[in-house]
């Protein structure tokens, strides 16, 4: 298994301005993903975080809006840049494992309200 | 693309009582199928999960059958408890899972009354 922190874990941020997610996994991880559950909604998935190189998007998300860096086996960032009310969601950080990888652990997540 | 639809709620319901939530999907090829659950204040676990038609996955006493046939994956358990109120989110993957990130219903809030 593995064990999945962010940081923060909630934050109220005004618009216009940018925030800084960090994902930390306690153990070897093969996959890393980001995703975006907005309220009363379902989870969404931002991007594939890949080691190394830039990551894989989805439709809809872009790398100036969503930059993600994972310069680690274990760590990942997400950046929300110039945050509008819209992106107020709650954000999780995802992994894989070695040793199962059909199951994706999930950090707590990071509640965003932005005013 | 792919898409998943399950029975939003809340389902409310009396200890000791019998659910089904319905899950089904659109996807192409044979896609792994999974149940997560987000209980009050805590992160998205993995309940079940089930990697070929015909598969059942169970776990504390929920099971789910992947029917590729009617493309469904409906949660079941016998006997329902207190604690077993949560939030239910049914979720697939593309084939050979791993690689690729999930794609979510829209969670079902399960409500479970003593």
């Amino acid at each position: 298994s593995a064990v999945i922190s962010q940081k923060p874990s909630r934050d109220i941020c005004q618009r216009g301005t940018s925030l800084t997610i960090q994902c930390q996994v306690d153990s070897q991880v093969t996959m890393m993903f980001w995703y975006r559950q907005q309220p009363g909604q379902s989870l969404t998935l931002i991007a594939t975080a890949n080691q190394g190189s830039e990551a894989t998007y989805e439709s809809g998300f872009v790398i100036d809006k969503f930059p993600i860096s994972r310069p680690n086996l274990t760590f990942s960032t997400l950046t929300v840049s110039n945050m509008s009310p819209e992106d107020s969601s709650i954000y999780l950080c995802s992994a894989t494992t070695p040793q199962s990888s059909y199951e994706q652990y999930f950090g707590p997540g990071t509640r965003l309200t932005v005013t | 693309g792919d898409s998943v639809t399950q029975m939003e709620g809340p389902v409310t319901l009396s200890e000791e009582a019998f659910l089904t939530i319905n899950c089904t999907y659109t996807a192409t090829g044979y896609p792994s199928l999974f149940w997560y659950v987000q209980y009050p204040g805590e992160g998205l676990q993995l309940l079940l999960k089930a990697t070929k038609a015909d598969d059942k996955g169970s776990n504390k006493g929920f099971e789910a059958t992947y029917r590729k046939e009617t493309t469904s994956f409906h949660l079941e358990k016998g006997s329902v408890q207190v604690s077993d109120s949560a939030v239910y989110f049914c979720a697939l993957s593309a084939p050979g899972g791993g690689a690729d990130g999930l794609t979510f219903g829209k969670g079902t809030h399960l409500i479970i009354q003593p």
